[in-house]
């Protein structure tokens, strides 16, 4: 299963954009790449998946470079109600898991 | 639509005691998980269901922790005899689809404390 690393916390301000990137440089062929936001108190949230180039959805875009040992998590125009832990995952159809986050904290 | 439900949402018991937590994860989802997730940490899988089939218990400390999964629908983590180690909070999951790198939808969690 392939490692990730990813910081530990990064600090925006409001309607700023907010990049998360995570290096998984032991990535397989059939990996897949998926994000997850947490909220204290709460389970972990889907928010987007990826295999490669660029996926965007309604709330973020993940960019995977054609290497595939790195992704990034794109934030655009964060609001105080994304300050979370933002997880990034490398698995497949066996094996899934978790590290440990990156907390955003988002000012005013 | 209902999400996950997971009970109870706290428990505190005493070393050596018993406990369980429950699961029912959305209707229609046959792929089910369990997730221990320490304080500061990201969760950490400890079983994984496909139906009734347990395909993925590699991490789960099968001397003290058991789950089932009778009907491929609500799903029991037991813990017998708990230790102080084991405060955490135990995440339960859903899927539509099999396949560990699905989307999992997520219960509130159970917190536990072992005095």
């Amino acid at each position: 299963l392939a490692k990730t690393t990813q910081p530990i916390s990064m600090d925006s301000y409001e309607g700023q954009e907010v990049n998360i990137t995570c290096s998984h440089n032991n990535i397989a062929t059939n990996d897949y790449i998926t994000w997850y936001q947490q909220f204290p108190s709460q389970g972990p949230r889907f928010i987007i998946q990826g295999y490669k180039t660029k996926v965007t959805n309604e709330v973020a875009s993940l960019f995977i470079p054609a290497d595939r040992k790195s992704s990034t998590l794109s934030l655009p125009r964060v609001s105080l109600s994304d300050t979370a832990v933002y997880y990034c995952l490398v698995g497949n159809d066996y094996k899934l898991s978790f590290g440990a986050g990156t907390t955003v904290t988002v000012r005013a | 639509e209902a999400g996950v439900v997971q009970s109870p949402r706290y428990k505190i018991i005493e070393k050596k005691q018993p406990v369980a937590f429950w699961c029912n994860p959305i209707s229609g989802h046959n792929t089910l998980y369990w997730y221990r997730q320490n304080l500061g940490q990201g969760p950490e899988l400890l079983i994984r269901y496909e139906n009734e089939e347990a395909v993925d218990d590699s991490q789960l400390p099968k001397d003290r922790f058991s789950a089932e999964r009778l009907k491929g629908v609500d799903s029991t983590l037991k813990i017998q005899p708990a230790e102080l180690g084991d405060s955490a909070v135990y995440l339960c999951a859903s899927s539509p689809r099999q396949g560990a790198y699905n989307e999992q939808f997520f219960g509130p969690g159970t917190r536990l404390t072992v005095l």
